[in-house]
């Protein structure tokens, strides 16, 4: 299995340049997440999809999009990149009825110029 | 919403002496705490866990306590090592979606 992938590990844009993040889980969970990390702040939650189908905003969610594409794709597309939104992007997926841990992709390194 | 408050940001240790990391929450009804270790260039990995059933829980040099009535819980690692250096996450979480609340980390240093 391998677990949680994102592409791509790495990407530059221009101010208001477009994109869309990847992220697909092989483990048959149900509940997808997109987090950005910035330094000294954590991990904050941007979309959250508690199944196939639906998708819910999290703490900062203003200047994304999401789509969960399937169960076991969920991307995350900024329309118009901002300077504020250079940061690391994680994707994770739990299952709830096994737990809740989150299993984490490796994340994707995001300049915004 | 839920907030989360973790302490240290910064410890640095010898190896061999223990580390201990303290987080607080402040929604009563999260039930499930998690706690994950971060290596550089790496995602989030969980190492323990525990539930509000439960009020200590440990595996081999990691322990976790949780205190429901004060609403904190701790992580203790003993006898670091060189490889335990690296960021430590806390989390609480309830019963939406498995939506976790992240503190904003600590991040470990054991020098040899």
């Amino acid at each position: 299995n391998a677990g949680v992938t994102q592409t791509p590990k790495f990407q530059v844009l221009k101010t208001g340049q477009s994109m869309t993040l990847q992220c697909a889980q092989d483990m048959n969970h149900n509940s997808m997440y997109w987090y950005r990390q910035d330094p000294g702040m954590g991990l904050r939650l941007i979309y959250y999809s508690a199944s196939e189908g639906t998708t819910d905003k999290g703490e900062v969610p203003n200047g994304y999009n999401v789509s969960r594409l399937n169960k076991r794709e969920f991307s995350l597309r900024l329309e118009s990149a901002a300077p504020s939104q250079t940061s690391v992007y994680f994707c994770a997926s739990s299952e709830a009825s096994k737990g809740g841990e989150q299993f984490f992709g490796p994340g994707t390194r995001l300049t915004v110029l | 919403g839920e907030n989360v408050e973790q302490h240290p940001s910064t410890l640095s240790v010898q190896e061999g002496d223990s580390a201990v990391i303290k987080c607080t929450y402040s929604d009563s009804a999260s039930n499930y705490f998690p706690w994950y270790k971060q290596e550089l260039g790496k995602g989030p990995q969980l190492i323990i866990d525990i539930r509000s059933n439960v009020g200590e829980k440990k595996d081999q040099r990691i322990a976790v306590t949780l205190n429901k009535t004060a609403k904190h819980f701790s992580l203790h690692i003993t006898e670091t090592q060189p490889e335990d250096s690296a960021v430590y996450f806390c989390a609480a979480s309830g019963t939406n979606a498995g939506k976790s609340t992240f503190g904003d980390g600590t991040t470990l240093t054991v020098k040899p």
